[in-house]
């Protein structure tokens, strides 16, 4: 099969602090991954699309400055939340891609919990 | 832009019992892919079923089926002999075929609940 792993669970942090979230993919290498955000009984939201090697591509609205993206690897994406607030909260979940291929396969990271206090 | 539209906010069916959740979209595109994503309590998201647009013949996984009317833009997922374990929220989501690179855009979501 194909994991798609995501640390941590969940996380507190105080305003203003940031976080990190990390998406790894620990059976397949992932070129491409994924970042969502999905409020409470709410649909997921995509964020930015992480590329190994090279920037992010964010969505409209969303802030590059504040959500840091990092693909360093083939394995491993990050999502930083900087200087966070409490409107940061919400369930962040990632995706990445198994293959090259247009159509290939996307696998979902078991998501993060964040709440700014 | 692409929108889903998911219009069952909560859906409720017996054990064993069959449920049917509809979803409709709206694009431009002639080339592309649906889905039907289950999210349980757990919320990892698990795909139910994935469906090429240009394929006419409705896609099946064992207990859950599509019904696929293009023209209509509609894409409803259909829960055969529900289980206990069915019970979640169920996704519909869009993605633009070929160089789009796979983003996908989902709809707001049906809870379903399997009632004992």
């Amino acid at each position: 099969g194909a994991v798609v792993s995501q640390h941590p669970s969940w996380v507190i942090c105080k305003s203003g602090t940031s976080v990190k979230i990390e998406c790894r993919s620990l059976d397949f290498q992932a070129t491409t991954m994924f970042w969502y955000r999905q409020f409470p009984k709410q649909s997921l939201m995509l964020m930015a699309t992480s590329n190994e090697g090279s920037k992010a591509t964010y969505e409209q609205g969303v802030e590059k400055d504040k959500f840091l993206i990092n693909h360093a690897s083939l394995t491993l994406s990050t999502l930083t939340v900087t200087s966070a607030h409490p409107e940061d909260s919400s369930f962040y979940i990632c995706s990445a891609k198994k293959g090259s291929s247009y159509n290939s396969p996307l696998h979902f990271g078991n998501g993060t919990r964040l709440t700014v206090t | 832009a692409q929108t889903v539209t998911q219009s069952q906010p909560e859906m409720s069916v017996q054990e064993a019992e069959t449920v049917t959740l509809s979803c409709t979209y709206d694009t431009s595109e002639n080339n592309y892919y649906l889905f039907w994503y289950k999210q349980p309590p757990s919320r990892q998201m698990i795909l139910v079923i994935r469906q090429e647009a240009y394929k006419q013949q409705n896609a099946t996984e064992n207990r859950f089926s599509v019904n696929f009317q293009k023209a209509a833009k509609s894409f409803s997922l259909k829960i055969s002999d529900s289980q206990l374990g069915d019970t979640a929220m169920y996704f519909c989501a869009f993605m633009k075929g070929e160089a789009a690179g796979n983003k996908l855009t989902f709809g707001g979501g049906t809870r379903v609940l399997v009632k004992p």
